[in-house]
């Protein structure tokens, strides 16, 4: 099954860029790239995904590799509020859900 | 707005007890999905629901049952509480739209096993 592999955590500055990487060369042609995203006490929720081509929307944008191999979670501007807990995940097609893996995922730290 | 509701944002209870954990959602979401989430692993998928009354197993569903007798609700039952399910627990919900779905998630209930 296709995981992903991620830093544990990085740092930014409030309102400078953030470029989050991905990992995940064993993908398959089908699999869609997920991004979520956990804030402190809460549960995840959705941040973006994309199949081949990059994607924006108005959270953040998708970047991915040619290849397909890696992708990046791009927040264009980041605030105290991105400071959250980002997930990468492959989600095949077809119902079989044991494939949504969350992984560890990254750990960010936005500084004032 | 999606909005995903858990019966309980903490629980206490003894080894031994009957635990029901109740997830709501207000979207006619085909699917619903119990998972735990434990630092360092992540969350883990305990069982999906993709209609009322279906069911399937995720990785790790020992010591857990569901039940899902409405559309809209989706019940995880620890038949006999163990403090290794001690554990924060989060319900998810959505469309059928296989491999592009978004799944949203509900606050979670942390549960204490004793």
């Amino acid at each position: 099954d296709a995981k992903t592999t991620q830093p544990n955590s990085m740092e930014s500055n409030e309102e400078e860029p953030v470029h989050l990487p991905c990992n995940h060369s064993t993908i398959s042609g089908t699999d869609y790239i997920h991004w979520y995203r956990q804030l402190p006490s809460q549960g995840p929720e959705y941040v973006i995904h994309g199949l081949t081509s990059n994607v924006n929307n108005r959270m953040a944008s998708l970047a991915i590799a040619e290849d397909r191999k890696s992708s990046t979670l791009i927040l264009h501007r980041a605030t105290l509020r991105d400071a959250a807990v980002y997930y990468c995940i492959l989600r095949a097609p077809g119902y079989n859900f044991n494939k949504f893996y969350f992984g560890s995922g990254t750990k960010l730290n936005v500084k004032p | 707005d999606v909005k995903v509701t858990q019966s309980s944002r903490y629980l206490v209870k003894r080894t031994g007890e009957k635990v029901f954990l109740e997830c709501v959602q207000d979207m006619d979401h085909e699917n619903m999905f119990w998972y735990r989430q434990d630092p360092g692993l992540g969350l883990r998928l305990i069982y999906f629901s993709y209609d009322v009354k279906m069911k399937e197993k995720g990785d790790i569903p020992e010591g857990y049952s569901v039940s899902r007798e409405k559309k809209e609700r989706f019940s995880l039952i620890l038949e006999s509480a163990s403090t290794n399910q001690t554990s924060m627990y989060l319900c998810a919900s959505s469309l059928p739209t296989a491999g592009r779905e978004t799944q949203y998630f509900g606050p979670g209930t942390r549960l204490l096993v004793l």
